[in-house]
């Protein structure tokens, strides 16, 4: 039973460039959640999406970046015109659906370089 | 809002020995719960242990149990009979509760544990 799938796990881009990140749920997993780790800092909540929608963005940088979780396919957070300060690890978690307390399962990361 | 706050950014132990990674928080909500997690130098986030508001008992999976003491809102980690492959940071986190039955993960900015023969 394959984990939480991310890919790329390295990726470099230049400055103005475009950077999508792709993110496979854990299967029968409905929710999915992005969060960025600056280096020397804890996880920090970005997105959460269920398919077709997002749920929640409050984490979300209000420009450059864009989540979604489309029906069929992976979840996709992609980030317009890099800057170094994007130089950051990617991580996508998933949970199970449900209104009690579900362990969210991460991926292994994407390692976001922007030269 | 709520604030995670772990004051140790390095600890070392020696191998075979018991350490205690600190952990507060902040919150004003009644009901809220708290996760451990590690990230080995690989980067991965691993899952350790969970802590609910309410639940009487400290949590315990194998080595880890949390040392939790709400009227001090501290969450501690103890790692029992340290050994070499505990080397890693460790995070605390606190659950968020967002719509639709989804919550974030708050996490502070983590210890790091070198474990030394």
């Amino acid at each position: 039973n394959a984990g939480v799938m991310q890919n790329p796990r390295h990726l470099v881009r230049r400055r103005g460039q475009e950077a999508r990140l792709r993110c496979s749920p854990m299967k029968g997993h409905s929710h999915v959640y992005w969060y960025r780790q600056l280096p020397e800092e804890g996880l920090k909540f970005m997105v959460y999406l269920q398919k077709e929608n997002i749920i929640d963005e409050s984490g979300m940088p209000k420009e450059r970046f864009s989540a979604e979780f489309p029906k069929e396919g992976p979840s996709i957070l992609r980030i317009q015109q890099v800057v170094r300060g994007d130089s950051a690890a990617y991580f996508c978690a998933s949970s199970l659906a449900g209104a009690s307390y579900n362990e969210q399962f991460f991926g292994p990361g994407t390692r976001l370089t922007v030269l | 809002a709520q604030k995670i706050t772990q004051t140790q950014p390095g600890m070392f132990v020696q191998e075979k020995e018991a350490v205690t990674l600190d952990c507060t928080y902040d919150t004003s909500d009644q009901s809220y719960g708290l996760f451990w997690y590690k990230q080995p130098s690989s980067g991965e986030m691993i899952f350790l242990i969970y802590q609910g508001s309410y639940d009487e008992q400290n949590a315990t999976e194998g080595r880890y149990s949390l040392n939790f003491q709400k009227a001090r809102k501290s969450a501690n980690l103890v790692i029992s009979a340290s050994q070499l492959g505990d080397s890693a940071m460790y995070f605390c986190a606190m659950r968020e509760v967002l719509l639709d039955s989804g919550y974030a993960l708050n996490f502070g900015k983590g210890t790091s544990l070198l474990v030394t023969p």
